[in-house]
Protein backbone atom coordinates (compact mmCIF):
# COMPACT_ATOMS: atom_id res chain seq x y z
CA UNK A 1 0.00 0.00 0.00
CA UNK A 2 1.73 2.96 -1.70
CA UNK A 3 -0.71 5.44 -0.10
CA UNK A 4 -0.27 8.80 -1.84
CA UNK A 5 2.15 9.35 -4.78
CA UNK A 6 3.28 12.52 -5.98
CA UNK A 7 5.83 13.04 -8.66
CA UNK A 8 8.43 14.80 -9.45
CA UNK A 9 9.96 14.84 -6.52
CA UNK A 10 11.90 18.35 -7.61
CA UNK A 11 11.62 20.59 -10.53
CA UNK A 12 13.00 23.54 -11.90
CA UNK A 13 11.37 25.73 -14.34
CA UNK A 14 11.97 28.89 -15.81
CA UNK A 15 9.36 31.77 -16.04
CA UNK A 16 6.75 30.73 -18.53
CA UNK A 17 7.27 26.89 -18.58
CA UNK A 18 4.40 25.37 -17.98
CA UNK A 19 4.43 21.69 -16.21
CA UNK A 20 2.31 19.11 -14.42
CA UNK A 21 2.39 17.50 -10.95
CA UNK A 22 1.17 14.30 -10.74
CA UNK A 23 -0.61 12.58 -7.79
CA UNK A 24 -1.86 9.19 -7.37
CA UNK A 25 -3.85 7.54 -4.50
CA UNK A 26 -4.40 3.83 -3.88
CA UNK A 27 -6.80 4.23 -0.91
CA UNK A 28 -9.95 4.30 -3.14
CA UNK A 29 -10.70 7.79 -1.43
CA UNK A 30 -13.01 9.84 -2.92
CA UNK A 31 -11.90 13.26 -2.41
CA UNK A 32 -8.34 14.66 -3.23
CA UNK A 33 -6.83 17.94 -2.85
CA UNK A 34 -3.68 20.13 -3.74
CA UNK A 35 -2.02 22.62 -1.53
CA UNK A 36 1.14 24.83 -1.07
CA UNK A 37 3.57 24.96 1.60
CA UNK A 38 5.24 28.68 2.00
CA UNK A 39 7.99 29.34 4.32
CA UNK A 40 6.34 30.59 7.40
CA UNK A 41 2.77 29.57 6.17
CA UNK A 42 0.57 26.80 6.80
CA UNK A 43 -1.13 25.23 3.86
CA UNK A 44 -3.19 27.09 1.39
CA UNK A 45 -5.56 24.74 -0.74
CA UNK A 46 -5.03 25.17 -4.02
CA UNK A 47 -8.00 23.24 -5.69
CA UNK A 48 -9.93 20.16 -4.68
CA UNK A 49 -11.76 16.83 -5.71
CA UNK A 50 -15.12 15.76 -3.46
CA UNK A 51 -15.33 13.13 -6.08
CA UNK A 52 -14.29 11.87 -9.52
CA UNK A 53 -15.58 14.11 -12.23
CA UNK A 54 -15.86 16.83 -9.86
CA UNK A 55 -13.40 19.77 -9.22
CA UNK A 56 -13.82 22.94 -7.01
CA UNK A 57 -11.49 25.98 -6.68
CA UNK A 58 -9.89 26.12 -3.29
CA UNK A 59 -8.10 29.19 -1.35
CA UNK A 60 -5.39 30.67 -4.22
CA UNK A 61 -6.62 28.97 -7.58
CA UNK A 62 -5.02 31.51 -9.74
CA UNK A 63 -2.68 30.42 -11.92
CA UNK A 64 -3.56 26.80 -11.56
CA UNK A 65 -5.63 24.18 -13.09
CA UNK A 66 -6.76 20.43 -12.08
CA UNK A 67 -8.17 17.62 -13.64
CA UNK A 68 -9.10 14.27 -11.54
CA UNK A 69 -8.52 11.75 -14.18
CA UNK A 70 -9.66 8.90 -12.23
CA UNK A 71 -11.00 8.29 -8.76
CA UNK A 72 -6.94 7.10 -8.25
CA UNK A 73 -5.18 10.53 -9.94
CA UNK A 74 -5.47 13.68 -9.43
CA UNK A 75 -3.22 16.44 -11.41
CA UNK A 76 -1.95 20.19 -11.08
CA UNK A 77 -1.05 22.35 -13.90
CA UNK A 78 0.60 25.32 -14.38
CA UNK A 79 0.50 26.83 -17.77
CA UNK A 80 2.67 29.65 -17.64
CA UNK A 81 4.41 29.20 -14.32
CA UNK A 82 6.08 32.46 -12.52
CA UNK A 83 8.16 32.77 -9.86
CA UNK A 84 5.52 33.41 -6.88
CA UNK A 85 4.74 29.84 -7.48
CA UNK A 86 8.21 29.26 -6.13
CA UNK A 87 7.10 26.46 -3.37
CA UNK A 88 6.35 22.91 -2.10
CA UNK A 89 3.28 21.37 -2.82
CA UNK A 90 1.30 18.15 -1.34
CA UNK A 91 -1.21 16.17 -2.45
CA UNK A 92 -3.99 14.59 -0.26
CA UNK A 93 -6.95 12.38 -0.27
CA UNK A 94 -9.25 11.65 2.03
CA UNK A 95 -12.39 9.63 2.68
CA UNK A 96 -15.49 11.03 4.46
CA UNK A 97 -17.20 8.98 6.60
CA UNK A 98 -19.37 9.16 9.72
CA UNK A 99 -16.63 8.85 12.14
CA UNK A 100 -13.84 10.17 9.74
CA UNK A 101 -12.33 12.45 7.20
CA UNK A 102 -8.46 12.50 7.77
CA UNK A 103 -6.10 13.64 5.07
CA UNK A 104 -3.31 11.84 4.03
CA UNK A 105 -0.55 13.63 2.41
CA UNK A 106 1.82 12.91 -0.53
CA UNK A 107 5.53 13.67 -0.01
CA UNK A 108 5.64 16.84 -1.37
CA UNK A 109 7.02 18.40 -4.91
CA UNK A 110 9.53 21.08 -4.29
CA UNK A 111 9.44 23.40 -7.44
CA UNK A 112 11.34 26.63 -8.34
CA UNK A 113 10.72 28.93 -11.05
CA UNK A 114 13.41 31.08 -11.97
CA UNK B 1 -13.47 34.83 8.45
CA UNK B 2 -11.86 31.72 10.18
CA UNK B 3 -8.70 31.37 11.07
CA UNK B 4 -6.08 29.58 12.74
CA UNK B 5 -3.03 31.39 15.32
CA UNK B 6 0.03 28.99 16.60
CA UNK B 7 1.37 31.77 18.61
CA UNK B 8 5.33 29.99 19.21
CA UNK B 9 6.91 30.04 15.69
CA UNK B 10 9.72 27.65 17.47
CA UNK B 11 10.19 25.83 20.68
CA UNK B 12 12.90 23.58 22.32
CA UNK B 13 13.27 21.28 25.11
CA UNK B 14 14.94 18.20 26.55
CA UNK B 15 14.34 15.04 25.69
CA UNK B 16 11.84 13.53 27.85
CA UNK B 17 10.18 16.33 29.08
CA UNK B 18 6.45 17.70 28.80
CA UNK B 19 5.59 20.13 25.83
CA UNK B 20 2.48 22.24 25.12
CA UNK B 21 1.78 23.48 21.81
CA UNK B 22 -0.79 26.58 21.50
CA UNK B 23 -2.98 26.78 18.91
CA UNK B 24 -6.33 29.38 19.03
CA UNK B 25 -8.52 29.63 15.96
CA UNK B 26 -11.42 31.53 15.52
CA UNK B 27 -14.85 30.49 13.81
CA UNK B 28 -19.22 31.44 14.32
CA UNK B 29 -19.60 27.62 13.14
CA UNK B 30 -20.79 25.29 16.48
CA UNK B 31 -20.01 21.63 14.50
CA UNK B 32 -16.46 21.41 13.14
CA UNK B 33 -13.11 19.42 13.80
CA UNK B 34 -9.80 20.19 14.93
CA UNK B 35 -6.65 18.72 14.06
CA UNK B 36 -2.56 18.07 14.92
CA UNK B 37 -0.64 17.48 12.04
CA UNK B 38 3.77 16.62 12.27
CA UNK B 39 6.10 17.83 9.90
CA UNK B 40 9.25 16.16 9.98
CA UNK B 41 12.19 16.58 7.71
CA UNK B 42 11.36 14.12 5.40
CA UNK B 43 8.39 16.91 4.98
CA UNK B 44 5.41 14.29 5.20
CA UNK B 45 2.40 15.58 6.98
CA UNK B 46 1.21 12.85 9.56
CA UNK B 47 -1.82 13.35 11.26
CA UNK B 48 -1.33 12.92 15.05
CA UNK B 49 -4.53 13.39 16.46
CA UNK B 50 -8.24 14.92 15.60
CA UNK B 51 -10.97 15.84 17.96
CA UNK B 52 -14.61 16.67 17.06
CA UNK B 53 -15.95 19.84 18.55
CA UNK B 54 -18.90 18.15 19.89
CA UNK B 55 -17.00 15.81 21.88
CA UNK B 56 -16.47 17.25 25.15
CA UNK B 57 -13.85 14.54 26.38
CA UNK B 58 -10.29 15.34 25.03
CA UNK B 59 -8.54 13.67 22.31
CA UNK B 60 -5.78 11.32 23.20
CA UNK B 61 -3.22 9.09 21.33
CA UNK B 62 -0.31 7.33 22.99
CA UNK B 63 1.96 10.28 24.52
CA UNK B 64 -0.13 13.36 22.73
CA UNK B 65 -3.40 14.55 24.19
CA UNK B 66 -5.07 17.60 23.43
CA UNK B 67 -6.52 20.72 25.86
CA UNK B 68 -9.97 21.76 23.99
CA UNK B 69 -11.38 24.73 25.39
CA UNK B 70 -14.59 25.22 23.15
CA UNK B 71 -15.59 28.56 24.90
CA UNK B 72 -12.15 29.81 24.37
CA UNK B 73 -11.38 28.37 21.02
CA UNK B 74 -8.08 26.98 22.04
CA UNK B 75 -6.56 23.43 21.00
CA UNK B 76 -3.15 22.83 22.86
CA UNK B 77 -1.23 19.67 22.13
CA UNK B 78 0.65 18.17 24.61
CA UNK B 79 3.76 15.94 23.96
CA UNK B 80 4.51 13.66 27.38
CA UNK B 81 8.30 11.81 27.53
CA UNK B 82 9.40 13.78 24.34
CA UNK B 83 11.48 11.98 22.43
CA UNK B 84 13.93 12.66 19.35
CA UNK B 85 11.91 11.67 16.80
CA UNK B 86 9.45 14.27 17.70
CA UNK B 87 11.60 16.79 16.27
CA UNK B 88 9.11 18.34 13.55
CA UNK B 89 7.01 21.23 12.60
CA UNK B 90 3.61 21.31 14.24
CA UNK B 91 0.06 22.30 12.47
CA UNK B 92 -2.91 22.91 13.96
CA UNK B 93 -6.00 22.75 11.93
CA UNK B 94 -9.70 22.91 11.51
CA UNK B 95 -12.30 22.10 8.99
CA UNK B 96 -16.14 23.18 9.03
CA UNK B 97 -19.18 20.41 9.05
CA UNK B 98 -20.40 21.99 5.58
CA UNK B 99 -16.88 22.43 4.58
CA UNK B 100 -13.90 19.76 2.77
CA UNK B 101 -11.44 23.13 3.37
CA UNK B 102 -8.99 22.63 5.99
CA UNK B 103 -7.69 25.98 7.32
CA UNK B 104 -4.08 25.72 8.70
CA UNK B 105 -2.00 28.07 11.23
CA UNK B 106 1.48 29.07 10.32
CA UNK B 107 3.10 26.00 12.29
CA UNK B 108 5.50 25.86 15.37
CA UNK B 109 8.99 24.38 14.69
CA UNK B 110 9.67 21.78 17.73
CA UNK B 111 13.16 20.94 18.88
CA UNK B 112 13.90 18.10 20.97
CA UNK B 113 17.20 18.63 22.12
CA UNK B 114 19.17 15.15 23.76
Amino acid sequence: NAGVTQTPKFQVLKTGQSMTLQCAQDMNHNSMYWYRQDPGMGLRLIYYSASEGTTDKGEVPNGYNVSRLNKREFSLRLESAAPSQTSVYFCASSEWTASTDTQYFGPGTRLTVL
Amino acid sequence: AQTVTQSQPEMSVQEAETVTLSCTYDTSENNYYLFWYKQPPSRQMILVIRQEAYKQQNATENRFSVNFQKAAKSFSLKISDSQLGDTAMYFCAFRVDSNYQLIWGAGTKLIIKP
